[in-house]
């Protein structure tokens, strides 16, 4: 069983639509969690950390449930520019000196 | 202020070969991370370096092998290399006190 698990997708959406993502989690010592996100050949980017108590951040609302370890996304208003690869990232240490264990990512495509 | 980054950008080896990547943390930043990262695939955790020694290596072989300079920079050596290692090397930096960034990265072809 992979440590992160993602459904790889991929998710077509119109624009203005809302969409979310899953993801489960392995190891339930796991201390932090984030969302990363991937444009074609580009690196990962920190899209937001997620938070027990859930959080928001425009149109992206990231929640953690720990007791079924599992972590989602949620997008509201897709735009064209959201079309990426969404990675769900835990980190396996404490605080920010663990490594980080990431899913197959999910991708999105956004239509006209 | 300057992000991550990765020299050189792409490469082109054969198998059996060695090679050395190259990255430089963003200013302030005192750890480095590598990670593989296959076409397809999240990335994967290779190592990890804080004060110029390995503090935590994931599942790869012994012929990956790193360094940490003293000002931070940091290498990636991989040796006798597998078409298998084809892929993307991504090296990220942080502190304690925030999560990783990341480089553009290194595509690595094995023919």
């Amino acid at each position: 069983r992979k440590e992160v698990e993602q459904d790889p997708g991929p998710f077509n959406v119109p624009e203005g639509a809302t969409v979310a993502f899953n993801c489960t989690y392995s190891n339930s010592a796991s201390q932090s969690f984030f969302w990363y996100r991937q444009d074609c050949r580009k690196e990962p980017k920190l899209l937001m950390s997620v938070y027990s108590s859930g959080n928001e951040d425009g149109r992206f609302t990231a929640q953690l449930n720990r007791a079924s370890q599992y972590i989602s996304l949620l997008i509201r208003d897709s735009k064209l520019s959201d079309s990426a690869t969404y990675l769900c990232v835990v980190n396996s240490g404490s605080g920010n000196t663990g490594k980080l264990i990431f899913g197959q990512g999910t991708t999105l495509q956004v239509k006209p | 202020d300057a992000g991550v980054t990765q020299s050189p950008t792409h490469l082109i080896k054969t198998r059996g070969q060695q090679v050395t990547l190259r990255c430089s943390p963003k200013s302030g930043h005192d750890t480095v991370s590598w990670y593989q990262q296959a076409l397809g695939q999240g990335p994967q955790f290779i190592f990890q370096y804080y004060e110029e020694e390995e503090r935590q290596r994931g599942n790869f072989p012994d012929r990956f092998s790193g360094h940490q300079f003293p000002n931070y920079s940091s290498e990636l050596n991989v040796n006798a290399l597998l078409l298998g290692d084809s892929a993307l090397y991504l090296c990220a930096s942080n502190t304690g006190r925030e999560t990783q960034y990341f480089g553009p990265g290194t595509r690595l072809l094995v023919l």
